[in-house]
């Protein structure tokens, strides 16, 4: 089945550093959606991407949809101690438009 | 802005007790979720609902899981005997329509013990 695959797993910068993750699959999505999650909390939508090739952003986040459809990135630009959390993609299943398929996640940690 | 409101926070309950769990879906959205996430790893797809029935179900959503949208503004779920594994984090969602406006609650701990 359709799976989504995130790297890194895990990164611990310095604050004021940039970061960059992405996640990749095996299978076309046509809509890529990007959360973050703060513990105990639930997933908060960054950016969604709707069309191919879309580079869009959201303050010092930015997101593109990968031309081939099977890939989307997450730039964080000069991160603070806020941007700690969890980040994942998500996508809905092609022969679906209604659920969601999660990443596994990238965990964020800064250090001030 | 507009949020998935879910009560309770948090909920302990014995095992093979019925436990109902409460969402408000953001007003003007037509598709509502639930999602489950065991601790330490993702989210899952359990249920949707479009039109006051289940489009899809997981295999997850068995015949223990249920759930309802018994007025305008709430959608419930229940978990009809509880087990030690449906330990999580449950999430609702709403959607304008398909991945539109995917929205997230900010979750029900549910803890079986």
């Amino acid at each position: 089945g359709q799976q989504l695959n995130q790297s890194p797993q895990s990164m611990f910068i310095q604050e004021g550093e940039d970061v960059s993750m992405n996640c990749t699959s095996s299978s076309i999505f046509n809509t890529w959606l990007w959360y973050k999650q703060d513990p105990g909390e639930g997933p908060v939508l960054l950016i969604a991407l709707y069309k191919a090739g879309e580079l869009t952003s959201n303050g010092r986040l930015t997101a593109q949809f990968g031309i081939t459809r099977k890939d989307s990135f997450l730039n964080i630009s000069a991160s603070i101690p806020s941007d700690v959390g969890i980040y994942f993609c998500a996508g809905p299943r092609m022969d679906s438009s209604y659920k969601l398929i999660f990443g596994s996640g990238t965990r964020l940690l800064v250090r001030p | 802005e507009p949020e998935v409101t879910q009560t309770p926070s948090h909920q302990v309950t014995q095992m093979g007790q019925e436990v109902i769990l409460r969402c408000v879906p953001i007003s003007n959205h037509l598709y509502f979720y639930w999602y489950r996430q065991i601790l330490g790893q993702k989210v899952e797809f359990l249920v949707s609902f479009y039109n006051n029935e289940i489009s899809e179900k997981s295999e997850i959503f068995d015949d223990q899981f249920s759930v309802e949208r018994p007025d305008g503004s709430n959608f419930t779920l229940k978990i009809r005997s509880t087990k030690l594994e449906d330990s999580a984090m449950y999430f609702c969602a709403s959607s304008e329509f398909g991945a539109y406006g995917y929205t997230f609650g900010s979750g029900t701990r549910l803890t079986v013990v």
